[in-house]
């Protein structure tokens, strides 16, 4: 089975700290994606790669970053925590070929201060 | 653009059938998925459609119009462990594979 491995479940920050979100995948996929969900809003795309070092802004990137360094790792950065940056985080793999679906993480609950 | 949308909540009863609507505007798609979320939890994939017409797996079936831009998801025989967000997705043409999700559809299913 694909595992999807984000570092924290929960998390709360100060604001302006600097947060690093991490996700691991174990299935050599080509993509991954950062997410947040927020009641009513859905799932809204943050960033995504489709390779190594690789990087694409989503629908909503202003106040995050992401690097991929390798592979199986794709981390969120929040460059100065806001309040509206609570939220939950959904990391999720898949793919390059179209029509195959993309499997998530347990998301990351994080509060900011 | 890609405009996506499915009702808020619905509720039904346990051993009765259910249909969740997703409706959609947009300018072309690779296909559309249905995921299931329980609270808490992640969204897990429940199926794809790329076709016009019904796909069925078990007590989940998943139908596309593309003509008339709408897909349901069909679920028989409900249980409470039914009870979870459903999310219709759409996705796109373009590199990466990117998924559009809707709002999310709460069904909670009533003994």
């Amino acid at each position: 089975d694909v595992k999807v491995t984000q570092s924290s479940r929960y998390l709360v920050k100060r604001t302006g700290e600097k947060v690093f979100l991490e996700c691991v995948q174990d299935m050599d996929h080509e993509n991954m994606f950062w997410y947040r969900q927020d009641p009513g809003l859905g799932l809204r795309l943050i960033y995504f790669s489709y390779d190594v070092k690789m990087k694409e802004k989503g629908d909503i990137p202003e106040g995050y970053s992401v690097s991929r360094e390798k592979k199986e790792r794709f981390s969120l950065i929040l460059e100065s925590a806001s309040t509206n940056q609570t939220s939950m985080y959904l990391c999720a793999s898949g793919v390059a070929t179209g029509g195959q679906p993309q499997h998530f993480g347990d998301g990351t609950r994080l509060s900011i201060l | 653009g890609q405009n996506i949308d499915q009702p808020t909540e619905m509720t039904a009863t346990e051993g009765a059938i259910v249909q969740i609507n997703c409706t959609y505007q947009t300018s072309g798609f690779n296909g559309l998925f249905w995921y299931q979320q329980h609270a808490g939890e992640a969204p897990t994939f429940l199926s794809y459609n790329v076709l016009d017409g019904l796909e069925e797996k078990g007590r989940f079936s998943s139908f596309l119009s593309r003509s008339k831009g709408y897909s349901y998801l069909l679920l028989k025989e409900l249980q409470m462990k039914d009870s979870a967000s459903y999310l219709c997705a759409l996705q796109g043409n373009n590199q990466g594979g990117k998924l559009i999700f809707g709002q999310g559809t709460e069904l909670s299913v009533k003994p």
